[in-house]
């Protein structure tokens, strides 16, 4: 099956600055890449999500970008802000919105930006 | 976004208690719904597929008998889990499987604690 590695586990970063956080998938029939941030207590909210067709997608100050070759997808997040704090998980999926299609989560990133 | 509302938020109670959780789509027609559970600081393991009108997938692992799963109309998912134990203490999170084109969206969790 799908295995979905995330880097960094934690992730410090000043106000202003950016946060990348990276993901790297095994099974290369995927085809939708979510990205979750979830907050204490709460489920997981979609940030943002990219196809297989495409190879980067932006909104506003997040982006994500997608390397079918080699597997992995990366979030950035730019000028961060303290309310950006949360867990962070990628997710992959054979679906082509994974809305009917089993996701694969990713083991999360702490992101704490600091003032 | 799909609008997910799950019920309750917060249940703690005796072990040997059964436990109903429910997870309504609120916008839109949902023929799937997932079934996560969530450990501190720890990723999303989905744990069934439910299937609206038939019976739930489970995922290799979780038992059936213990964690039971109705979907009996297209707005509304149930989750039991019978005769809980303290082992069974977690975080339970639904999500829809969208309809057509739409990404999947969760539900703000259930933290069920087991005494």
């Amino acid at each position: 099956g799908e295995n979905v590695e995330q880097h960094p586990s934690t992730l410090s970063v000043q106000e202003g600055d950016s946060a990348v956080i990276k993901c790297t998938y095994s099974d290369s029939a995927s085809n939708y890449f979510p990205w979750y941030k979830q907050e204490l207590g709460k489920g997981p909210q979609l940030i943002i999500d990219i196809r297989s067709n495409v190879g980067e997608k932006k909104d506003q100050r997040i982006a994500v970008t997608l390397n079918k070759t080699a597997k992995h997808f990366s979030l950035h997040i730019t000028e961060t802000q303290p309310e950006d704090s949360a867990v962070y998980f990628c997710a992959a999926s054979k679906g082509i919105t994974g809305g009917g299609n089993k996701l694969t989560f990713g083991t999360g990133t702490q992101l704490k930006v600091e003032l | 976004g799909a609008v997910v509302s799950q019920h309750p938020s917060r249940v703690i109670c005796k072990s040997g208690t059964s436990v109903k959780i429910e997870c309504r789509s609120l916008d839109f027609q949902a023929t799937t719904m997932f079934w996560y559970r969530q450990f501190p600081k720890q990723s999303l393991m989905l744990m069934a597929t439910s299937n609206e009108g038939s019976k739930a997938t489970y995922e290799q692992g979780v038992e059936k008998d213990k964690f039971l799963i109705n979907h009996a109309s297209l707005t509304l998912s149930t989750l039991t889990v019978a005769s809980a134990h303290p082992e069974d203490s977690s975080f339970y999170i639904c999500s829809t499987g969208g309809k057509g084109n739409q990404p999947q969206h969760f539900g703000d969790g259930t933290r069920l604690s087991i005494l």
